[in-house]
């Protein structure tokens, strides 16, 4: 099955820094999802962007998806110690069934 | 709020043992999903439900079975369980939608086979 790709998988930066995470997938998508995961704990959806869309804000994130490379970047602005966390983009299962698959994630730090 | 609840966050068992893992949404949702998720692999699928009594096998289903009477509830069964079974285990939940919708998850069950 499908599973999507993070990069880098670790990144640790200073607060107040961006912080920006890819992720590539092999096939068709019907939409992408980012996730958040505190550590030992279960995963928080961040934001769902469509295939037919090219970008989308929530608060401090953004996510950009170009389905030519199949590809999208999620971009923390500003980030806080309280972002500290492994983030994790999700697909769609291409054959219909609407399944989402994980990729590895990316484990950020981010040091006060 | 909406929730989806998993009857334990640690669990130790001892190899052979039959485990029960228990999970619960008060969504609504049809869908719901039983993922493992090991340091370097990420999370993968084991097994999914997209309604009552209806089950499908996911990428890792080998030593697993599920059971799901209720709606609002997904159990996942270790028959006897084995040290490579040792893992962090997520229950999720999601609306039944061709559009796709975003999943909902529980806190998680990390899971030691003895």
């Amino acid at each position: 099955s499908q599973q999507g790709e993070e990069d880098p998988q670790a990144l640790s930066i200073q607060e107040g820094e961006n912080a920006t995470m890819n992720c590539s997938y092999k096939t068709s998508i019907n939409n992408l999802q980012w996730y958040r995961q505190n550590s030992g704990r279960g995963l928080v959806h961040l934001i769902l962007i469509r295939s037919n869309e090219r970008e989308k804000h929530s608060g401090r994130l953004r996510v950009t998806l170009d389905t030519s490379k199949k590809s999208s970047s999620l971009l923390i602005t500003a980030s806080r110690a309280a972002d500290t966390a492994s983030y994790f983009c999700a697909t769609d299962d291409p054959g219909g069934s609407y399944i989402p698959t994980f990729g590895r994630g990316t484990s950020l730090i981010v040091h006060p | 709020d909406v929730k989806v609840t998993q009857s334990s966050r640690y669990l130790v068992k001892r190899t052979g043992e039959k485990v029960f893992l228990e999970c619960v949404q008060d969504m609504d949702h049809e869908n719901m999903f039983w993922y493992r998720q090991d340091p370097g692999l990420g999370l993968r699928l084991i097994y999914f439900s997209y309604d009552v009594k209806m089950k499908e096998k996911g990428d890792i289903p080998e030593g697993y079975s599920v059971s799901r009477e209720k709606k609002e509830r997904f159990s996942l069964i270790l028959e006897s369980a084995s040290t490579n079974q040792t893992s962090m285990y997520l229950c999720a939940s999601k609306r039944d939608s061709p559009s796709g919708e975003k999943l909902f998850f529980g806190s998680g069950t990390q899971l030691s086979v003895l």
